[in-house]
């Protein structure tokens, strides 16, 4: 079984750029589907999208579609998530997840705090 | 994208059980039966309860169970306990650009 691990949090300026890792370890990854999930601060979880390691193919939310780029590097068992120019209202948790086929999140990572501020 | 409807709150006292519902519509709920529920502790990574509308994964205590009538799934928790205090989010696969959606939460107070 997958196991996820996200990297550390992250302090960053309006207008920066950043990229968030999941790192897979265990058997399955590359035929995992990764998705990501926003939880703003006090508030519930978002679907943010999903990436297929094998053939890196995407399916995004429409209300990210086009704000994130979602990613996936299976020679390293490594899924992304990428901003090219942040805004303070990306101040959330991020977390990264492994679904069954059925589409329910059953492993996550332990998340990764992503802090926009001027 | 809308998504799935959930009471903000619920409660119980230990020893009782709960049922938490999560409407949707005919273009998830209603028509698939890939609803999930997550428990979540202040602080802590969501975790899988049920998958399926009705599936357990293993080690998850089979005091919660799940279920789905027409377009509205509903969790209940029953025998309850302290540590079953935490917010509980449904999720559901639907068609077109409702993919994959979570519910607002409900916060459980035992």
């Amino acid at each position: 079984e997958v196991q996820l691990e996200q990297s550390g949090a992250e302090v960053k300026k309006p207008g920066e750029s950043l990229k968030i890792s999941c790192k897979g370890f265990g058997d399955s990854f590359t035929n995992s589907v990764i998705g990501w999930v926003r939880q703003m601060p006090g508030k519930g979880l978002e679907w943010m999208g999903v990436v297929y390691p094998a053939d890196s193919d995407t399916t995004y939310s429409p209300s990210f579609q086009g704000r994130v780029t979602i990613s996936a590097d299976k020679s390293i068992n490594t899924a992304y998530l990428q901003w090219s120019s942040l805004k303070a209202s990306d101040t959330a948790i991020y977390y990264c997840a492994a679904a069954l086929p059925t589409y329910a999140f059953h492993i996550w990572g332990q998340g990764t705090m992503v802090s926009v501020s001027s | 994208q809308s998504a799935l409807t959930q009471p903000p709150s619920a409660s119980g006292s230990p020893g009782q059980s709960v049922t938490i519902s999560c409407t949707g519509s005919t273009s998830d709920i209603g028509d698939y039966n890939y609803v999930s529920w997550y428990q979540q502790h202040p602080g802590k990574a969501p975790k899988l309860m049920i998958y399926e509308v009705n599936k357990r994964p293993s080690g998850v205590p089979d005091r919660f169970s799940g279920s789905k009538s027409g377009n509205t799934a509903s969790l209940t928790v029953s025998g309850l306990q302290a540590e079953d205090e935490a917010d509980y989010y449904c999720s559901s696969y639907g068609s077109g650009n409702n993919f994959k959606v979570f519910g607002g939460g409900t916060k459980l107070t035992v």
